[in-house]
C-alpha cells in the first residue's frame, strides 16, 4: 500500500539553528516526490519536485534530497518567516493521485 | 503569483442552503483537478478527482450527491455543497494538475473557508 510518513510532527527551532525534516515513503514505483509549504488558512505552495534517488533541489535556505525510501528537507539557518507546515507528497507511476503526509509544523523562534 | 484561484475565499451560509466554490487554473490547462478538505491542524483529505468532461471519482466515504463536482473546461472546476449542514463547515482546497515550465505537479488554490450556521 502506498503511504507517506512525515517526522517530526512539530519542530521548534531557534533562528539560525539548522535542521532537517523527514518524509518516508512506500510506493509501487515512484513518479515523483513533492514538497509543499502551507501557511495557516492558505493553500499549499509548491516548493520542489524530486524524481530519482540522489537528486537534490535547492531554494534559498531549503534543500530537498531523495533516496529510494525517504526524502529530507534541510533548512539552513532558518528565519521566523520559514515558520509553516511542510507537506510531502508522492505520486506513484500509475494513476493521478498524490499521497500526502500529515506534515511537519515548523516554528522558528527569533 | 497565484496559478490557481478559488472563489469565494470564505462563505457563511444557513443550514440547508447550497454553496458553490469555483476553482480556476490561471495560466495552464489542468489535466486533472482535485478537491480536498482540511480540518484544523490536520492534513489534506482528498474528496474527489475530476477530469474535464467526465464524471468525478469520489473517495470512499464522500457522498457524491452532497458534493457535486463539475469540471466544465480545462481551466475550471466547481464544487457545490448541497443542503449544507454545520458538520460541512471546513476549509476546502482545490488543486489543478498540469505542467508549468518543466514541472508537472499539483498546484493548489488558496482555499475556501465554509461556515454553515
Amino acid at each position: 500500500e502506498d503511504q507517506v510518513t512525515q517526522s517530526p510532527e512539530a519542530l521548534r527551532l531557534q533562528e539560525g539553528e539548522s535542521s532537517s525534516l523527514n518524509c518516508s515513503y512506500t510506493v509501487s514505483g515512484l513518479r515523483g516526490l513533492f514538497w509543499y509549504r502551507q501557511d495557516p488558512g492558505k493553500g499549499p505552495e509548491f516548493l520542489f519536485t524530486l524524481y530519482s534517488a540522489g537528486e537534490e533541489k535547492e531554494k534559498e535556505r531549503l534543500k530537498a534530497t531523495l533516496t529510494k525510501k525517504e526524502s529530507f528537507l534541510h533548512i539552513t539557518a532558518p528565519k521566523p518567516e520559514d515558520s509553516a507546515t511542510y507537506l510531502c507528497a508522492v505520486q506513484p507511476n500509475t494513476g493521478n493521485q498524490f499521497y500526502f503526509g500529515t506534515g511537519t509544523s515548523l516554528t522558528v523562534i527569533p | 503569483g497565484a496559478v490557481v484561484s478559488q472563489h469565494p475565499s470564505w462563505v457563511i451560509c444557513k443550514s440547508g442552503t447550497s454553496v458553490k466554490i469555483e476553482c480556476r487554473s490561471l495560466d495552464f490547462q489542468a489535466t486533472t483537478m482535485f478537491w480536498y478538505r482540511q480540518f484544523p491542524k490536520q492534513s489534506l483529505m482528498l474528496m474527489a478527482t475530476s477530469n474535464e468532461g467526465s464524471k468525478a471519482t469520489y473517495e470512499q466515504g464522500v457522498e457524491k450527491d452532497k458534493f457535486l463536482i463539475n469540471h466544465a473546461s480545462l481551466t475550471l472546476s466547481t464544487l457545490t455543497v448541497t443542503s449544507a449542514h454545520p458538520e460541512d463547515s471546513s476549509f476546502y482546497i482545490c488543486s489543478a494538475r498540469g505542467e508549468r515550465g518543466a514541472v508537472d505537479t499539483q498546484y493548489f488554490g488558496p482555499g475556501t473557508r465554509l461556515t454553515v450556521l
